[in-house]
């Protein structure tokens, strides 16, 4: 079993939708819970960090955590053209930070 | 502030030979990561220091290892590199406070090819 997994897209939505990334996870003791966003041959950039059950949000991104379900997502309103890319979530436990395979976006102008 | 910076950006080497990989990491940060990613693959596991001690490694070979400076740079070094070493390697930093490790931003990363 993998120790993180994103649904495997890619994952095609028209500018101004909502594009919703799920992610989940194998390890119960994990702590804390990121996305990054990830250009074609650019490093990772951070875009949410959770860390409690719940709901986060931050301009048009939302970040959902349900620890129980071993569960996170992502929601990116009003997508844009600029918001295609490939996203990352990744999760921490025992001084390792893993990463799920990532689901690219795209967003249809 | 200055970010994570990794240097050098590409360099190409040949199978065999040896290459040294290095990190600053943002101001403040003690932990260092190390990340391979392979071309259209993810993001795989390498080392974890902090305090200049190694927490973790990653499910690969001997020949790579690493170590932290005082001042928390980081090192990665490839002995006898393979073809398949060919990736883009990544360092990233957080801060770590017992259980709970800050966020982690990257470097750009470097871009290693193995001829």
């Amino acid at each position: 079993q993998k120790e993180v997994e994103q649904n495997s897209g890619p994952l095609s939505v028209p500018e101004g939708a909502i594009a919703s990334l799920n992610c989940t996870y194998s390890d119960r003791g994990s702590q804390s819970f990121f996305w990054y966003r990830q250009y074609s041959g650019k490093s990772p950039e951070l875009i949410m960090s959770i860390y409690s059950n719940g709901d986060k949000e931050d301009g048009r991104f939302t970040a959902q955590l349900n620890k129980a379900s071993q569960y996170v997502s992502l929601l990116i309103r009003d997508s844009q053209p600029s918001d295609s890319a490939t996203y990352l979530c990744a999760v921490l436990n025992d001084y390792k930070l893993s990463f799920g395979a990532g689901t690219t976006v795209t967003v249809r102008a | 502030e200055a970010g994570v910076t990794q240097s050098p950006t590409h360099l190409i080497k040949t199978r065999g030979q040896q290459v040294t990989l290095r990190c600053s990491p943002i101001s403040g940060h003690t932990s260092v990561y190390w990340y391979q990613q392979a071309l259209g693959l993810g993001l795989q596991f390498l080392l974890w220091y902090d305090e200049g001690e190694e927490r973790n490694r990653g499910n690969f070979p001997p020949r790579f290892s690493g170590r932290q400076f005082p001042n928390y740079s980081s090192e990665l070094n490839v002995n006898a590199l393979e073809l398949e070493d060919s990736a883009l390697y990544l360092c990233a930093s957080s801060l770590f406070r017992g259980a709970m490790v800050t966020e982690a931003f990257f470097g750009q990363g470097t871009r290693l090819t193995v001829v």
